[in-house]
């Protein structure tokens, strides 16, 4: 059975400085995806990432993954406070039909 | 552009009572999900589809049914509500299981 974790779950971290998220999973799966979730919100999808070594990079985020380790990060580069949000990983579980399993989040504050 | 539409946005139900949370997408997306939002645990998958007329359990489908008949709506339905069953409820939808998934707005259900 699939499972997804994430470390760390709780992040303060000051304005300006760089930090990663990491995201691991227990099964085979070339398909991960990064959401984004404001308090009271619902999601919002950041990145998909569908392939080994695959990279992607939006403004000051930057995701990755590596397959074979079955590890994803999420890098932040000079945080800023707009960044302050949950962060989702999900694992699409191709042996299981596809379900879609998310990790338990990840709570990022930036501080000023 | 309506997006996913979730059906009622709050419900407060007693303990034993019945009801059917709607899901309505017009995206002609394929896959449709229903997860359940708890504190300090990440959003859970109750139970998906990856077209009209099939649906697949998710990690936690006890208490909870589906259907699936028309491909633009997926419905969840709580036969005996239980304050178990108090959560936040979100649907997605996604063309398929390489894509990412486009969220609902949340139903936030409390049982008493």
């Amino acid at each position: 059975e699939l499972k997804v974790e994430q470390n760390p779950l709780f992040l303060s971290m000051q304005e300006g400085k760089n930090y990663t998220i990491y995201c691991n999973y227990s099964t085979t799966s070339d398909r991960l995806y990064w959401y984004r979730q404001d308090p009271g919100k619902s999601l919002e999808s950041l990145f998909v990432l569908l392939s080994n070594g695959a990279v992607k990079q939006e403004g000051r985020l930057m995701a990755s993954l590596d397959t074979k380790a079955r590890l994803s990060t999420l890098h932040i580069t000079a945080a800023v406070h707009d960044l302050s949000a949950t962060y989702f990983c999900a694992v699409d579980d191709e042996t299981s039909y596809d379900k879609v399993i998310f990790g338990p989040g990840t709570s990022l504050s930036v501080i000023p | 552009n309506a997006g996913v539409t979730q059906t009622p946005k709050f419900r407060v139900l007693k303990t034993g009572q019945s009801m059917t949370l709607l899901c309505a997408q017009d995206m002609n997306h394929e896959y449709m999900y229903w997860y359940r939002q708890d504190p300090g645990m990440g959003l859970r998958l109750i139970h998906y589809s990856v077209g009209e007329g099939t649906t697949a359990k998710g990690e936690v489908p006890d208490g909870y049914n589906v259907s699936r008949l028309k491909k633009q709506n997926f419905l969840l339905g709580l036969e005996s509500a239980a304050p178990s069953q108090t959560s936040v409820y979100f649907c997605a939808s996604s063309y398929g299981g390489n894509t990412e998934a486009f969220f609902g707005q949340g139903t936030r259900l409390t049982v008493v």
